[in-house]
């Protein structure tokens, strides 16, 4: 149980355009999902959590106008990497939980951008 | 601000042997934290939660042990095995509270079981 997919598990796109990944919760209801970006070597940094029907939380230093996040239903959370640009290449993970403590997390999603 | 610390060294153990792996944090008291596990190219996986008031939590071959005077987190892995192999992170409740799933991640001590 707790299986939280991502899709697609890598994109390559040309600088300008946006690209949108979707995370879904396939075997439970997720209260609230979070959308991390992962650098080589680096630790997972929050971006923003997400509840359904509820505007985004963004962390500080995220603009939400260029990650724009809609959690449409209890099983669904989209990011979309608007007028992506060559610094945004990045590893984009998410999470999903129905607690108040453990996270299950996606398999992720490699952004290139050219 | 928070600071939390993992060795970014990899560790390299033997087969059989007990990794240990060590999350220290600064200026903060959280009331839970967290280990993780992640493997290239894959999302973490979880593995434990410790409360503030529990010393110790084992998990089959895994313990975890949370010492808040000393801020800081011992990650064991015994009768260690090359299945074992991957980034092994910590998180840290960043509420306060106990009760909301927000955490910080540390960097991840990358281990290496050796056959």
């Amino acid at each position: 149980g707790a299986v939280v997919s991502q899709h697609p598990s890598r994109v390559i796109c040309k600088s300008g355009t946006s690209v949108k990944i979707e995370c879904r919760s396939l075997d439970f209801q997720a209260t609230t999902m979070f959308w991390y970006r992962q650098f080589p070597k680096q630790s997972l940094m929050l971006m923003a959590t997400s509840n359904e029907g509820s505007k985004a939380t963004y962390e500080q230093g995220v603009e939400k106008d260029k990650f724009l996040i809609n959690h449409a239903s209890l099983t669904l959370s989209t990011l979309t990497v608007t007028s992506a640009h060559p610094e945004d290449s990045s590893f984009y993970i998410c999470s999903a939980t129905d607690g108040p403590y453990e996270q299950y997390f996606g398999p992720g999603t490699r952004l290139t951008v050219t | 601000s928070q600071k939390i610390e993992q060795n970014s060294e990899a560790l390299n153990i033997q087969e059989g042997k007990t990794a240990t792996l060590t999350c220290n944090y600064t200026n903060y008291s959280p009331a839970y934290l967290q280990w993780y596990r992640q493997d290239p190219g894959r999302g973490p996986v979880f593995l434990l939660l410790i409360r503030e008031n529990e010393k110790e939590k084992r998990k089959e071959r895994l313990k975890v042990t949370f010492d808040t005077t000393l801020k800081q987190s011992l990650f064991h892995i015994t009768a260690s095995q090359p299945a074992d192999s991957a980034t092994y992170l910590c998180a840290l409740d960043l509420s306060g509270s106990g009760g909301y799933q927000k955490v910080t991640f540390g960097t991840g001590t990358k281990l290496q079981v050796i056959p």
